[in-house]
């Protein structure tokens, strides 16, 4: 999970396997960002899930939201080298200014 | 495709010194947002803007300020440059509805010796 104390997470994998990362937060937010990182860039939004929905897909991306347990989780599917990245989940907490609170994140390596 | 443009993209400053990190976007969003990075850690909001001419401080404001002098550009001051304040820097931008998606500039490394 990438909240609280946590250190940022790692995860190896190889290609063709599926893999889940999960978030945890700890205030009420209205929707949950995944944004994914490539190394020397900034952020991009890959995924974004609200509070009313429990499922969202996007090709190979599926991402779970459980409000009552406060959590999120971002699967991919059979992962391919070019998934390598770093991943972070974002909560707004409903600010009305689009303000962000971000995990510490999981970097995530594919390996051929 | 959004645009979000920071300069510079890399800088050294010296303990003390004055530095300033600019940031410009050609999306016509409202909202614009001042982020750092550091090694190993997620994105903590520094400042954020919702209209030209006026900043709010995000969750670590201390030790930085921002001017929004136009809906495009925004930047974010450092008046006496620490060596904790060394980081990536990222600015992004948003519409102004809620819940929406901020588009990240490709960051700004900030070296303070």
């Amino acid at each position: 999970s990438q909240w609280g104390e946590e250190n940022l997470q790692a995860l190896s994998i190889q290609e063709g396997e599926d893999v889940t990362m999960n978030c945890s937060y700890k205030t009420y937010t209205t929707v949950v960002h995944w944004y994914r990182q490539d190394s020397g860039r900034g952020p991009a939004l890959i995924i974004l899930i609200r509070s009313n929905e429990r499922e969202k897909r996007s090709g190979r991306l599926r991402a779970t939201l459980d409000t009552s347990s406060q959590s999120s989780s971002l699967s991919i599917t059979a992962a391919q080298c070019e998934d390598t990245a770093v991943y972070f989940c974002a909560t707004d907490h409903d600010s009305g200014y689009n303000k962000l609170t971000f995990g510490k994140g999981t970097v995530l390596l594919v390996s051929p | 495709e959004a645009a979000v443009t920071q300069s510079p993209r890399s800088k050294v400053a010296v303990t003390g010194g004055k530095v300033t990190l600019s940031c410009h976007q050609t999306n016509n969003h409202d909202y614009m947002y001042w982020y750092r990075q550091d090694t190993g850690h997620g994105l903590r909001l520094i400042h954020y803007s919702y209209v030209a001419d006026s900043t709010e401080k995000g969750d670590i404001p201390d030790g930085y300020k921002a001017s929004r002098p136009s809906q495009e550009n925004f930047s974010l001051i450092l008046e006496l440059a620490s060596l904790s304040q060394t980081a990536v820097y990222f600015c992004a931008s948003s519409v102004k509805n809620n819940q929406d998606t901020q588009y990240f500039g490709p960051g700004t490394r900030l070296l303070v010796l």
